[in-house]
């Protein structure tokens, strides 16, 4: 069984321009969830899709951010326009139930 | 408020035995997680706890007090590889959203 696979794996941007980040999850998994890290944090929660609907999105930092699902199979996480605090490495997961398979993350780096 | 307490940095000897301890203060609870992070790799998850005990996985073992907020990992028999971060988590009541801690970084030396 293929694991969570996210794209890229490093991103490295200039403040402004825009960024998408995509997750596949593991295939019949209906939760996906976004996590963020920012240097010296904790992971925090970003939003939770079931199937390609948002479940919870109280976690989103704001509007420059947009997460989408679509058929309810891969999403995609859009940072418009990035700024500099939105550097970090962001973690994408999956589960069936309480369990939540993590993604290897992809680190965006804005300059 | 949301508050995960664990220890920044540990060290142990390879062989021995090391307790990672959590403290935690959220306003909902649907379990306590621990995931392994090796440097530039995924969380990977290692134990769940929803009620109060032991519960035991090989090497590993995780320890939960609801009463007390307070949870632990033990590792038995250390091995090199085992130097990673370990992260614990508490689940949201509903939505299953984590709420990490900030990690500890467990050196295993020689």
């Amino acid at each position: 069984e293929a694991g969570v696979t996210q794209f890229p794996s490093h991103s490295v941007i200039e403040k402004g321009q825009t960024v998408t980040l995509r997750c596949d999850p593991i295939s019949g998994h209906d939760n996906l969830y976004w996590y963020r890290r920012v240097m010296g944090k904790e992971i925090k929660f970003l939003l939770h899709f079931v199937k390609e609907s948002k479940q919870d999105e109280s976690g989103m930092p704001n509007n420059r951010f947009l997460a989408e699902r679509t058929g309810g199979t891969y999403s995609t996480l859009k940072v418009q326009p990035a700024e500099l605090e939105d550097s970090g490495v962001y973690f994408c997961a999956s589960s069936r139930s309480y369990e939540q398979y993590f993604g290897p993350g992809t680190r965006l780096t804005v300059t | 408020g949301q508050n995960i307490d664990q220890p920044t940095e540990m060290t142990a000897t390879e062989g021995a035995i090391v307790q990672i301890n959590c403290t935690y203060q959220t306003s909902g609870f649907n379990g306590l997680f621990w995931y392994q992070q090796h440097a530039g790799e995924a969380p990977t998850f290692l134990s769940y706890n929803v009620l109060d005990g032991l519960e035991e996985k090989g090497r590993f073992s995780s320890f939960l007090s609801r009463s007390k907020g307070y949870s632990y990992l033990l590792l038995k028999e250390l091995q090199m590889k085992d130097s990673a971060s370990y992260l614990c988590a508490v689940g949201s009541s509903n939505t299953g959203k984590l709420i990490f801690g900030q990690g500890t970084t467990l050196q295993v030396k020689p």
